[in-house]
């Protein structure tokens, strides 16, 4: 029974646009979210975090929405570059557990020229 | 410099055979992961350990065996290797109690 879900396998969309990728999760005692991006033959890297106490962080072009009450948060790219062509995996964790996190099976990202 | 580096990158063996996969990060972080990634693409977490000493131990088959012989190594230990093993394996390592994982670049472990 996975607790992060990434319910879009893949998203198109063209340079200069808005990308969104979703994330839903079912555990309320998550209170730490990631996300992370990763290309292929590599691991993931760390992309931007949110805390619960927060409704979205911005870094950049990439901000990350929480919204606690629909167990949901996203992360806007914009705008959006070929070089952020990559699989987005997002990941939550319960409280100060050692960090373990649950990760989704990731959105695979492509940005068309 | 490699933060998190992992040996080898791809591993191909038979079924009933025993291998070791291994980890090392440079960052001077005390804790460090195991993660599978299944065919449905999903990472999920194997073992931690925190200055050597385990702190998590997900529901994996006693097969697997991980090993820290100092805080900057950790290795995944694999006996008789069965088809379902075949996964790509990634190491992690971070600093309690910064929530930010970095990465190894995986080993994709297949077995025929």
């Amino acid at each position: 029974d996975q607790q992060v879900k990434q319910n879009s396998p893949s998203l198109s969309v063209q340079e200069g646009r808005i990308s969104i990728l979703n994330c839903d999760y079912t555990n309320s005692m998550f209170d730490y979210f990631l996300w992370y991006k990763k290309y292929p033959a590599e691991g993931p890297t760390f992309l931007i975090s949110i805390s619960s106490i927060k409704d979205k962080n911005e870094d950049g072009r990439f901000t990350v929405f929480l919204n606690k009450s629909a167990k949901h948060l996203s992360l806007h790219i914009v705008p959006s570059q070929p070089g952020d062509s990559a699989v987005y995996f997002c990941a939550a964790s319960a409280g100060d557990n050692f960090n373990k996190f649950y990760f989704g099976s990731g959105t695979k990202l492509n940005v068309k020229p | 410099d490699t933060a998190v580096s992992q040996t080898p990158k791809y591993l191909v063996t038979q079924m009933g055979n025993d291998k070791s996969i291994k980890c090392e990060q440079n960052l001077g972080h005390d804790t460090m992961y195991w993660y599978k990634q299944d065919s449905k693409k999903f990472l999920k977490i194997m073992f931690s350990y925190n200055n050597k000493e385990l702190i998590i131990n997900e529901t994996v088959p006693n097969r697997f065996s991980p090993k820290s012989p100092d805080k900057a190594h950790l290795n995944l230990h694999i006996n008789s290797l069965e088809l379902g093993d075949s996964a790509v394996y990634f190491c992690a390592s971070s600093q309690l109690p910064l929530h930010e994982q970095f990465f190894g670049p995986g080993t994709r472990l297949t077995v025929l």
